[in-house]
């Protein structure tokens, strides 16, 4: 069974820095591409970062770039997001999301961990 | 201001069928990519309901159904049952933003 798990998030003031974690367990996590989606509170959704299948290629929202980077440990199955200059926009849930073929649907979703910007 | 447009709220009775559109533009459903559409039910993670526009993964019944059309999409639900209500969103990939892109969600009401 594919489990997404998210952890790291919390209550961080504005300009701060942050780190999650996404643990991937039930599937050859090397070999597939990694989303990170996030959820402001009662909004809707927004594609955050990607990362390839070894890491070699990485994407980012225009509201995110040059402030967060994606990263993965494949020999710890285990996808990260470092969250830096936080602003009380980026307060939300963020998913980790598996993702098959290019362009392809998240098909498996974390239960998500909620970032909290606020002085 | 989301890159697709989905109709904020919809609503039906059981057994009913209901439609919830995505629009879009030239450079994502238009051109060509593929729309997923996720249910995320109160309080839990969005799930996997349709992709490439019109697939359904193992599990989902078949009265949920996508179908695709220049640079708009369409998720219909028939039958509608009282546990179908929850948000459902629209997703593609622009090329313009090169990024995938959300629709606004839609919440379904069951009446």
């Amino acid at each position: 069974e594919v489990q997404l798990v998210e952890s790291g998030g919390g209550l961080v003031q504005p300009g701060g820095s942050l780190r999650l974690s996404c643990a991937a367990s039930g599937f050859t996590f090397s070999s597939y591409g990694m989303h990170w989606a996030r959820q402001a509170p009662g909004k809707g959704l927004e594609y955050v970062s990607a990362i390839a299948g070894n890491g070699g290629r990485t994407y980012y929202a225009n509201s995110v770039k040059g402030r967060f980077t994606i990263s993965r440990d494949n020999s710890k199955n285990t996808l990260y997001l470092q969250m830096g200059s936080l602003r009380a926009e980026d307060m939300a849930v963020y998913y980790c999301a598996r993702v098959g073929v290019t362009y392809g649907p998240y098909e498996s979703w974390g239960q998500g961990t909620l970032v909290t910007v606020s002085s | 201001q989301s890159v697709l447009t989905q109709p904020p709220s919809v609503s039906g009775a059981p057994g009913q069928r209901v439609t919830i559109s995505c629009t879009g533009s030239s450079s994502n459903i238009g051109a060509g990519y593929d729309v997923h559409w996720y249910q995320q039910l109160p309080g839990t993670a969005p799930q996997l309901l349709i992709y490439g526009n019109s697939n359904r993964p193992s599990g989902v019944p078949d009265r949920f159904s996508g179908s695709k059309s220049g640079t708009s999409a369409s998720l219909a639900i028939t039958g509608l049952q009282a546990e179908d209500e929850a948000d459902y969103y629209c997703q593609s990939y622009d090329s313009s933003l090169s990024g995938r892109v959300f629709g606004g969600g839609t919440k379904l009401t069951v009446l």
